[in-house]
């Protein structure tokens, strides 16, 4: 099994529609970051926690929200989703601890907002 | 603001051919800067990390170097194979903020 899985793999919606893009992790990593990947931009940081009680903001985080509902288990939720943000949704893994803060990346997510 | 930058956007090489992708960046207060391979469609692997205070960091045919003060790094693949087509993409996480910021990779093709 992944250590960083993320749900679903691919998902399709409609503008206006709620969407939340699930992410967990069994490396137990107190670090977890959402990213979205589009071409000729690259990897941005969305939004990033550094443990249960900690959410902050990244590069672009308006239109997006996160819950961290558990050190596990971090959310992405698009509360009114509008076609520009159509992109590769990345979650990532991180220890403050150990292993230098090296980046662990599920697998992503595809979102297409028509 | 940090900046990272990756030169050239795509290279292709013949394979067995020894290669250097490269990494700069803005601004060197960094924590640690790591190096991930991209397959089409797919996650990031990291490959290499290196922290703030080491030059190099080397794992099988690749090898890693780190020069904060003028704000590189290389990646160095040796004896180059097909399977190691992919996109390269360095991020650099800054020592300030803990933020970590992407370039936008090297697409690598390895041709046989």
């Amino acid at each position: 099994d992944a250590d960083v899985t993320q749900t679903p793999r691919n998902r399709i919606t409609k503008t206006g529609k709620r969407i939340m893009l699930e992410c967990s992790q069994t490396k137990g990593h107190d670090r977890m970051y959402w990213y979205r990947q589009d071409p000729g931009l690259g990897l941005r940081l969305i939004y990033y926690s550094f443990d249960v009680k900690d959410i902050n903001k990244g590069e672009i985080s308006d239109g997006y929200s996160v819950s961290r509902q558990a050190q596990a288990k971090f959310s992405l939720s698009l509360e009114s989703a509008i076609p520009n943000q159509t992109a590769l949704y990345f979650c990532a893994t991180s220890d403050s601890y150990r292993e230098g803060e090296k980046l662990f990346f599920g697998s992503g997510t595809q979102l297409s907002v028509l | 603001k940090q900046e990272v930058t990756q030169i050239p956007a795509a290279l292709s090489v013949p394979e067995g051919e020894n290669l250097v992708l490269n990494c700069s960046f803005t601004d060197s207060a960094i924590y640690n800067l790591q190096w991930f391979r991209q397959d089409p469609g797919k996650g990031l692997t990291s490959l290499l990390l290196i922290q703030s205070s080491q030059r190099e960091q080397t794992s099988g045919r690749l090898n890693a170097s780190l020069d904060k003060s003028s704000g590189r790094s290389t990646l160095y693949i040796a004896a180059s194979q097909p399977g190691d087509s992919a996109t390269y993409l360095c991020a650099v996480r800054s020592s300030n903020t803990g933020k970590l910021i992407f370039g936008q990779g090297t697409t690598l093709q390895v041709k046989p």
